[in-house]
């Protein structure tokens, strides 16, 4: 049973514009959420977090908002660039981070910026 | 800070050797290691957390004698493949929880191919 998950294969955003990419969970124990960025034969870059007794946690470019009430957050870039064309996973930590901080990850969504 | 190294890259064996992958920290001590595998195109599916000087926890249909765990110090953790078959070929990925913190910081990863 997928608890986390990113409904979303893939997004297409022209550059400069702003990408939405939106991660939906069932676990009503996750308590911390993460964001990350992968590019193909590398390891997950992490992005921004976000804890679940805030709704909004900002760093640059890059905005995080999450809603507990629908279970649901998102990753917001503004600008877009090409550059941050990868592989976006959401991600989630349960019980305060019983069971060693393990993350659950969405099954990932492609992110393309075009020039 | 917050950098994780694999070693090595990329390896090529073959069927019925065992090969070993390291996993550091460089510049902070990791309370807790992770490794991950990753099939094409599908997410990153945990297969065991390790705190260093004790046994490994492995998830539910990881084999932990065939993917052996060492967590010998706060800065090193290794999994050895055992006997490794042509199915065990994969992408695997190391991450590395620091301190208190909820994020893990991940390593470039290990592309193995087995003969």
């Amino acid at each position: 049973d997928q608890q986390v998950k990113q409904n979303s294969p893939s997004l297409s955003v022209q550059e400069g514009r702003i990408s939405i990419l939106n991660c939906d969970y069932t676990n009503s124990m996750f308590d911390y959420f993460l964001w990350y960025k992968k590019y193909p034969a590398e390891g997950p870059t992490f992005l921004i977090s976000i804890s679940s007794i805030k709704d909004k946690n900002e760093d640059g470019r890059f905005t995080v908002f999450l809603n507990k009430s629908a279970k649901h957050l998102s990753l917001h870039i503004v600008p877009s660039q090409p550059g941050d064309s990868a592989v976006y996973f959401c991600a989630a930590i349960g019980n305060s981070g019983g069971s060693n901080y393990k993350l659950t990850f969405g099954k990932g969504t492609l992110l393309t910026v075009n020039p | 800070g917050a950098v994780v190294s694999q070693h090595p890259s990329w390896v090529i064996c073959k069927s019925g050797t065992s090969v070993k992958i390291e996993c550091r920290s460089l510049d902070f001590q990791a309370t807790t290691m992770f490794w991950y595998r990753q099939f094409p195109k599908q997410s990153l599916m945990l297969m065991a957390t390790s705190n260093e000087g004790s046994k490994a926890t492995y998830e539910q249909g990881v084999e932990k004698d065939k993917f052996l765990i060492n967590h010998a110090s706060l800065t090193l953790s290794t999994l050895t493949v055992t006997s490794a078959h042509p199915e065990d070929s994969s992408f695997y990925i190391c991450s590395a929880r620091r301190g208190a913190s909820y994020e893990q910081y991940f390593g470039p990863g290990t592309r193995l191919t087995v003969t």
